[in-house]
């Protein structure tokens, strides 16, 4: 089956680094992917991992491990617009993405 | 990347009734895909689209409920048929795009069932 698996909500203060951790079960991997969702919103592109390791862009980076199912976004310098819910999603081969439930980032002054 | 747009972009629609949604795209692209968001939930592919066959459907939606057309390279619509309070959804259809293969979004359709 297809399981992922994020924290629900998170807080953090404006200036800060905050980590925003996914796990995944997929029957297939083609990538992981992060987007950014504000409320009413449709979900943005943020970042994109195949291989292990670290893929920095700007004030956001993210992580894989593919042995682990494991994979993080990390964002630095947090700022008030940053408040957003962050979706991981897995493409599962075929273009078949499955996304996760969301974290729901709340940046507070 | 291309540019999506979703018609209309919210609607109130009585029990019962249906409603199409309309995805049209600036660019041509082999498939089109169908999301639902559920109120506070992430998001649940409905089907794939691609241009002159049927629409492939995910694991508990079905065609009699969510029919799919796909005319051209640019356009598609989802209807939601017979609907319930439990279709009040975002609505959302995306396409695959760049290298990465990654999907991009058109902005929504708000549905609320009375």
């Amino acid at each position: 089956g297809q399981n992922i698996d994020q924290p629900t909500e998170m807080t953090a203060t404006e200036g800060a680094i905050v980590q925003i951790n996914c796990t995944y079960q997929t029957s297939g991997f083609n990538g992981l992917f992060w987007y950014q969702q504000h409320a009413g919103e449709a979900p943005t592109f943020l970042s994109y991992n195949v291989l292990d390791g670290l893929e920095e862009k700007g004030r956001f980076s993210s992580f894989l491990s593919r042995s682990k199912g494991y994979s993080y976004l990390l964002l630095k310098e947090l700022q008030m617009k940053d408040s957003a819910s962050y979706l991981c999603a897995v493409d599962n081969y075929g273009q078949n993405f499955v996304f996760g439930p969301g974290t729901r980032l709340s940046v507070l002054p | 990347s291309a540019v999506i747009s979703q018609k209309p972009s919210r609607d109130i629609c009585q029990r019962g009734t249906s409603l199409t949604i309309q995805c049209q795209v600036d660019s041509q692209v082999t498939m089109m895909f169908w999301y639902r968001q559920q109120p506070g939930q992430s998001l649940t592919l409905i089907a794939t689209a691609n241009q002159g066959s049927e629409a492939t459907y995910e694991s508990g939606f079905v065609i009699d409920k969510f029919p799919i057309s796909r005319p051209n390279l640019t356009f598609s619509t989802l209807t939601v048929s017979n609907m319930s309070p439990e279709d009040s959804s975002i609505y959302l259809c995306s396409l695959g795009q760049g290298s990465p293969d990654t999907q991009y979004f058109g902005p929504g359709t708000r549905l609320t069932v009375l």
